[in-house]
C-alpha cells in the first residue's frame, strides 16, 4: 500500500493569501495525483487531477504540481469559500487508493 | 447533471448486517467503476471497495474483506453495499463516487453507525 502524507495537518491563514499544501507518497506514484477539498458536512469534491490539471469549473487560483512523489496544491489570493479542508490521493498504484490524511485550511 | 444518492444508512448493533445503495443519473452508469469510500466521524477518507464497469473486478480494503460485498445493477444504474458482521470502526459516513481514474463525482453519503 502506497502511503500518502499530507503536510501541515493545519494551516491557519487570511483571506487574499497564497498557500501551498505538500503531499509526499511513500513511493513513485508519476503524476496520478489527485486533490480534493471537502468542506464541513459536504460530500469531497475534486479539485486537480493528473497532478496538475484542474477539474471542470474550478477556478485558475488553484493550481497543482510535482511527479513522483511529491506534490503540492497551490491556492492563490484565498476567498473565503476555500476555507476547507483538503485532501491528496493517488490512483497510480491500486488497490487499495490511498488518501493523505488531509490538511485543515483556517482562518487567521 | 451526473448525480449519485446514498441510501440505505441507519442504527446497526455490532454483528448486524446492512445494506446500502447508490443510485445514479446523469451519465452512462456502465461505461464506469464504481467505488465506496468510507469517512469515520471526523476522521480522513478511506478507500472501501471497487466494481468494474462490467462487475468483471472487484476490490476491497483488507478492512472489510470476507464481510462486505459489492455488487452493481447495470440495467437499473444501481450499486449495492452488503454489509454483515458489522464493527464499531465501521462507523462512518460511505459514499460512492464515480470512477475516471480520479474520483470526479460523489455522491452526499449516508451515515452508518454500529453501536449497542
Amino acid at each position: 500500500e502506497i502511503v500518502m502524507t499530507q503536510s501541515p495537518a493545519t494551516l491557519s491563514v487570511s483571506p487574499g493569501e497564497t498557500v501551498t499544501l505538500s503531499c509526499r507518497a511513500g513511493q513513485s506514484v508519476n503524476s496520478n495525483v489527485a486533490w480534493y477539498q471537502q468542506k464541513p458536512g459536504q460530500a469531497p469534491s475534486l479539485l486537480i487531477y493528473g497532478a496538475s490539471t484542474r477539474a471542470t469549473g474550478i477556478p485558475a487560483r488553484f493550481s497543482g504540481s510535482g511527479s513522483g512523489t511529491e506534490f503540492t496544491l497551490t491556492i492563490s489570493s484565498l476567498q473565503s469559500e476555500d476555507f476547507a479542508v483538503y485532501y491528496c490521493q493517488q490512483y497510480n498504484n491500486w488497490p487499495p487508493y490511498s488518501f493523505g490524511q488531509g490538511t485543515k485550511l483556517e482562518i487567521k | 447533471e451526473v448525480q449519485l444518492v446514498e441510501s440505505g444508512g441507519g442504527l446497526v448493533k455490532p454483528g448486524g448486517s446492512l445494506r446500502l445503495s447508490c443510485a445514479a443519473s446523469g451519465f452512462t452508469f456502465s461505461n464506469y467503476n464504481i467505488n465506496w469510500v468510507r469517512q469515520a466521524p471526523g476522521k480522513g477518507l478511506e478507500w472501501v471497495s471497487s466494481i468494474s464497469s462490467s462487475s468483471s473486478y472487484i476490490y476491497y480494503a483488507d478492512s472489510v474483506k470476507g464481510r462486505f460485498t459489492i455488487s452493481r445493477d447495470n440495467a437499473k444504474n444501481s450499486l449495492s453495499l452488503q454489509m454483515n458482521s458489522l464493527r464499531a470502526e465501521d462507523t462512518a459516513v460511505y459514499y460512492c463516487a464515480r470512477d475516471s481514474s480520479s474520483f470526479d463525482y460523489w455522491g452526499q453519503g449516508t451515515l452508518v453507525t454500529v453501536s449497542s
